[in-house]
């Protein structure tokens, strides 16, 4: 079982508002990524970080999104100004730093923008 | 980039019966193949991978097929039982780059007692 953890689990922000999610990743695991599930279950990359760099980001997430992973604290993402777009569930997955690795999900932090 | 399609959106077997589902991917370069499992309201649980250097793996009842030349995977689950119940969804990830994982759509097994 994943031991990732993620808070908030329910988030419910107005449009224009700042929403922050956290993970804690496994023990041990240097690399985290952030992923989008829609209600439609499509699945969106984020971006990911080995232990504090980053390691990858799309497009979006250069603009409106913003993360990081400092040592000794848990990791975050954040919306700096919310869309009804944005309201989907937002999983964190962490895994060793080798290639094909199994990537381990927390139970998810599900943003709604009204 | 990477697109990974997930063939059958929905699936029903009868208890004990085999439950096979299909994807194909379109990088050559994919070369990690996983698959998830998630159960309504639940997180992504990871039950199955495969890499490139095998076309088959075995954990108990799962078996995972890979056709290179295809580009083609697949997911078998040998006498289901009604707890195999949920959402699979297939993956792919590139030997290079992050590790990022590209996600088909998802298939939703029912398996009906």
């Amino acid at each position: 079982n994943s031991k990732v953890i993620q808070t908030p689990r329910y988030l419910v922000k107005g449009q224009g508002q700042k929403a922050k999610m956290r993970c804690i990743p496994e023990k041990g695991h240097p690399v985290v990524f952030w992923y989008q599930q829609n209600k439609n279950n499509e699945f969106k990359f984020l971006i990911n970080f080995q232990n504090q760099e980053v390691l990858q980001q799309i497009d979006m997430t250069e603009k409106r999104f913003s993360a990081e992973c400092p040592s000794n604290s848990p990791c975050s993402l954040e919306i700096q100004s919310s869309e009804a777009g944005d309201s989907a569930l937002y999983l964190c997955a962490s895994s060793l730093s080798d290639w094909g690795r199994e990537q381990y999900f927390g139970p998810g932090t599900r943003l709604t923008v009204l | 980039g990477e697109k990974v399609e997930q063939h059958e959106s929905t699936l029903s077997v009868r208890e004990g019966d085999s439950a096979v589902i299909n994807c194909t991917y379109t990088d050559t370069a994919s070369s990690y193949f996983p698959w998830y499992k998630q159960e309504a309201g639940k997180s992504l649980h990871f039950v199955i991978d495969i890499r490139s250097n095998v076309d088959r793996k075995q954990s108990q009842r799962l078996i995972v097929l890979l056709d290179k030349k295809a580009k083609r995977f697949s997911l078998h689950i040998t006498a289901t039982q009604p707890e195999d119940s949920a959402i699979y969804f297939c993956a792919a990830s590139p030997s290079s780059g992050s590790w990022q994982l590209i996600f088909g759509s998802g298939t939703q097994l029912t398996v009906m007692p």
